[in-house]
């Protein structure tokens, strides 16, 4: 166990919706990360945030978006979404989001665009 | 980006020594090599990482050559619980402190063998 949480654990959802997935960092981390994980592209790094603010961005679509909040948990919003949407999403953390860390990722959340 | 290049995978027998390779003949002064695992339907598992000098810790060793172009990942007794896709990561640090997320290539497959 990372310590990281993430919900929901699967997500089936249609095309054009919106889902949001939550993610709690390790207790002390400030640096939230947000990867996605698909069959034909691998791990992807989306994006990530420092206390709050963005630090740095990845290959993340314009229809996706994130926040970090005052408690330091991250969401992940995706919208009008897409067949090739369907991915596994994982949130990691760390405590500074410096390169000599470490990151801790949670398990995952499973979404399914139908 | 710094890129980084593995074998797409490779074949060891259980309690025996496995060292996995890893080129990055582009990588920078600044870039931290870092060694992650992702075991089946689990999320990215720290496993080590360094800067200049070899590293031990518990769960493996990393061995850097002297320019820095190349590494590798040493399990000193492997077992089963170590099939995995092995994944070596370059991550830079920006002027200001901060780094991007991992990026992830396509990583070594380890298969072991009881």
């Amino acid at each position: 166990d990372s310590g990281v949480t993430q919900t929901p654990k699967h997500l089936i959802t249609a095309t054009g919706q919106r889902v949001t997935l939550r993610c709690s960092p390790r207790s002390g981390d400030l640096s939230v990360y947000w990867y996605q994980q698909s069959l034909d592209q691998g791990l992807q790094f989306l994006i990530q945030y420092y206390n709050g603010e963005e630090r740095a961005k990845g290959n993340i679509l314009e229809r996706f978006s994130a926040q970090q909040f005052p408690d330091l948990h991250s969401e992940l919003n995706l919208s009008s979404l897409e067949l090739g949407d369907s991915a596994l999403y994982f949130c990691a953390s760390s405590v500074a989001g410096t390169p000599e860390e470490t990151q801790y990722f949670g398990p995952g959340t499973r979404l399914l665009v139908l | 980006d710094a890129k980084t290049t593995q074998p797409n995978s490779m074949e060891s027998n259980e309690e025996e020594p496995v060292h996995l390779p890893c080129n990055h003949s582009t990588i920078s002064g600044t870039d931290y090599i870092h060694w992650y695992r992702q075991l089946p339907s689990q999320g990215p598992e720290y496993v080590i990482h360094g800067l200049t000098s070899n590293v031990n810790n518990r769960m493996a060793s990393l061995a850097i050559a002297e320019d820095r172009k190349s590494s590798t990942l040493i399990l000193h007794r492997a077992t089963l619980r170590d099939a995995a896709v092995y994944y070596c990561i370059l991550l830079h640090m920006y002027s200001g402190g901060g780094a991007d997320g991992l990026t992830f290539g396509k990583g070594t497959h380890l298969i072991i063998q009881p």
